[in-house]
């Protein structure tokens, strides 16, 4: 069954703190994927990594980071928390196919991170 | 600008009735469509997909319709349960030629709520 594990269900931190949010899947994929989702706003991304090493920006790259040194795993990092920050911090993975069943993402439990 | 669109918010139905939530989209060149069903504090789960090259995919009460000319696509769910209250998300990809495709593109999401 499909896998993914974030570090935390719930984080507050304060503003200035640099804050690491982990993931973690257990499927192989190749791809991972971070967004956050807002009320109104859906799920929008953050960053996204193709590879081991590899990163792409998403739609809103703006004060955060990512790491992902193993394939099951990929970081999103606040250098300088902030109070825009607080949302709903989601991971997602997905397999490199030729195949359209790679576009499906699978997503962890979601980090509700408040930032005071 | 907004690749696709939910746009009813919410939608309210009876259990036992037909819940129907509508998606559009702008950008010709997606080809691939999911929809996925988040409850509140969880992350997002897959519920269903289909392909450009058809215009229809069922899958036990769950039935997917695409209309490629009106760039239209809606989720049928008969007979709704209560269970089935939760946000759900429309999301596309378009296929980069010559590789894999990555991203998904999300609508804002339309919460349905099956009143007993």
């Amino acid at each position: 069954d499909v896998k993914v594990t974030q570090s935390s269900r719930y984080l507050v931190k304060r503003t200035g703190e640099k804050v690491f949010l982990e993931c973690v899947q257990d499927m192989d994929h190749e791809n991972m994927f971070w967004y956050r989702q807002d009320p109104g706003l859906g799920l929008r991304l953050i960053y996204f990594s193709y590879d081991v090493k590899m990163k792409e920006k998403g739609d809103i790259p703006e004060g955060y980071s990512v790491s992902r040194e193993k394939k099951e795993r990929f970081s999103l990092i606040l250098e300088s928390a902030s109070t825009n920050q607080t949302s709903m911090y989601l991971c997602a993975s997905s397999l490199s196919t030729s195949g359209r069943a790679g576009d499906t993402q699978y997503f962890g439990p979601g980090t509700r991170l408040t930032v005071l | 600008d907004q690749q696709v669109k939910q746009n009813s918010p919410s939608l309210s139905v009876q259990e036992g009735r037909i819940s129907i939530l509508n998606c559009d989209y702008t950008n010709s060149m997606f080809d691939y469509f999911l929809w996925y069903k988040k409850y509140p504090a969880e992350g997002p789960t897959f519920l269903i997909s289909i392909s450009s090259i058809k215009d229809k995919n069922e899958d036990g009460r769950f039935t997917v319709f695409l209309n490629k000319s009106a760039k239209h696509l809606s989720l049928h769910i008969v007979p709704s349960q209560p269970g089935d209250s939760a946000v759900y998300f429309c999301a596309a990809s378009a296929r980069k030629s010559g590789g894999s495709n990555y991203k998904l593109t999300f609508g804002k999401g339309t919460l349905l709520t099956v009143n007993p």
